[in-house]
């Protein structure tokens, strides 16, 4: 079953432009991971939330966790071209050693 | 510091035949996770090793096993291939369940 649900599928924005993505989850995390994958390749690491946090930064990147309400968003901030991308969100959940990603919200930047 | 490596890039193979795929994690990780990506399925959970200990595996058949060698190295394997095992599969390494997952370009496996 999902974990994550990602949301909207889809976001295309012009360049310049700041890209929010939401991420739903059903039961109670350890943490929470967010990535980006290009076109077909590897899952880059973006930054990993823990529950007991609420907000991390990483450049353009900002990320939230609301535990209250299952969901976390990745905002990224005067987006390029060059993020261009699928996003996911995975959950680390219990005594699991596995990651349960949602499917993706599919970004594009339009120069 | 090297990444996540995965061998090979891209595979193709024949219904019935087996394939067995590379992971080298980043230098000091225990841990070794694979999941198989497709469109259909998305990113799914197969295995996950620590220590040359498989701790937890996904929902798939016994035609996918996995090992892991003393060096952190790690391999998955799968026999007799179907058509559905066309995937992109990609292989993941942490310090430890609760640490950031760093994961490889990924094995693109063809079954024809």
């Amino acid at each position: 079953s999902q974990q994550g649900e990602e949301d909207p599928q889809a976001l295309s924005i012009q360049e310049g432009e700041n890209a929010t993505m939401n991420c739903s989850y059903k039961t109670s995390i350890n943490n929470l991971q967010w990535y980006r994958q290009n076109s077909g390749r590897g899952l880059v690491h973006l930054i990993l939330i823990r529950s007991n946090e609420r907000e991390k930064h990483s450049g353009r990147l900002r990320v939230t966790l609301d535990t209250s309400k299952k969901s976390s968003s990745l905002l990224i901030t005067a987006s390029r071209a060059a993020d261009t991308a699928s996003y996911f969100c995975a959950t680390l959940t219990g005594s699991n050693y596995k990651l349960t990603f949602g499917k993706g919200t599919l970004l594009t930047v339009n120069p | 510091k090297a990444g996540v490596t995965q061998t090979p890039r891209y595979l193709i193979k024949t219904r019935g035949q087996q394939v067995t795929l590379s992971c080298s994690p980043i230098s000091g990780h225990r841990s070794v996770s694979w999941y198989q990506q497709t469109p259909g399925q998305g990113l799914q959970f197969l295995f996950e090793y620590f220590s040359e200990t498989q701790r937890n595996k996904g929902n798939f058949p016994g035609r996918f096993s996995g090992r892991q060698f003393s060096n952190s190295r790690s391999e998955m394997n799968v026999s007799t291939l179907e058509l559905g095992d066309s995937a992109l599969y990609l292989c993941a390494s942490s310090l430890d369940r609760d640490r950031d997952a760093f994961f490889g370009q990924g094995t693109r496996l063809t079954v024809v």
